[in-house]
């Protein structure tokens, strides 16, 4: 049973650049969570999606973020007009329903020239 | 404001050497706590779910427990191996938590042979 895919592993963006995160979640797991590392930072909460739903986004910058789980594919975490401050790792977890734990993938890591 | 402390933030050990890593946490109720590892590069690997004061989960050479205001993980006999730096998070209950972990910082543990 494959685990948590995330790709790209390494993303580089110039500034003004758009950054696309794609996140398959396990065999069978259908909620979806985002989070960002920033250097010497904890993971920070980002959004939380079912398919086709955004449950919570409460993490997410209010401006150039945005996240979607479509009923077919992927989930993408989408960054418009990339800055500097972007530059970190982004994780996928993903959760059975019905369950409590969160079982994440390998990352991204995005750099912004 | 919900939040975790984990203590210390590097810890240096003989092989052999056993010890604790601690995690202090205050949250509105508190749903779970997880304990994950990371190496270098890598995404969270999940190591032990705690739900109530009193209860321990072991694996191996560590050992995770659970009082109303902290939790301890204790390694015990390390190897090289067991380098890694060690995650705590908290799942609050209550309507405006949809699940996502609150992170504390990590603990850098070293083993040297």
């Amino acid at each position: 049973n494959a685990g948590v895919m995330q790709n790209p592993r390494h993303l580089v963006r110039r500034r003004g650049q758009e950054a696309r995160l794609r996140c398959s979640p396990m065999k069978g797991h259908s909620h979806v969570y985002w989070y960002r590392q920033l250097p010497e930072e904890g993971l920070k909460f980002m959004v939380y999606l079912q398919k086709e739903n955004i449950i919570d986004e409460s993490g997410m910058p209010k401006e150039r973020f945005s996240a979607e789980f479509p009923k077919e594919g992927p989930s993408i975490l989408r960054i418009q007009q990339v800055v500097r401050g972007d530059s970190a790792a982004y994780f996928c977890a993903s959760r059975l329903a019905g369950t409590n734990e969160q079982f994440f993938g390998p990352g991204t890591r995005l750099t912004v020239l | 404001e919900d939040q975790v402390t984990q203590s210390p933030e590097a810890l240096r050990l003989q092989e052999g050497e056993s010890s604790s890593l601690n995690c202090s946490y205050t949250v509105s109720g508190l749903r779970g706590l997880f304990w994950y590892r990371q190496d270098p590069g890598k995404g969270p690997e999940f190591l032990f779910t705690l739900y109530s004061a009193g209860e321990e989960k072991e694996k191996e050479r560590l050992k995770a427990t659970l009082t109303k205001k902290e939790s301890f993980l204790h390694i015990t006999a390390p190897k090289p191996e067991d380098s890694a730096t060690y995650l705590c998070a908290v799942q609050a209950e209550g309507g405006g938590s949809q699940g996502n972990l609150i992170f504390g910082k990590g603990t850098k543990l070293s083993v040297k042979p």
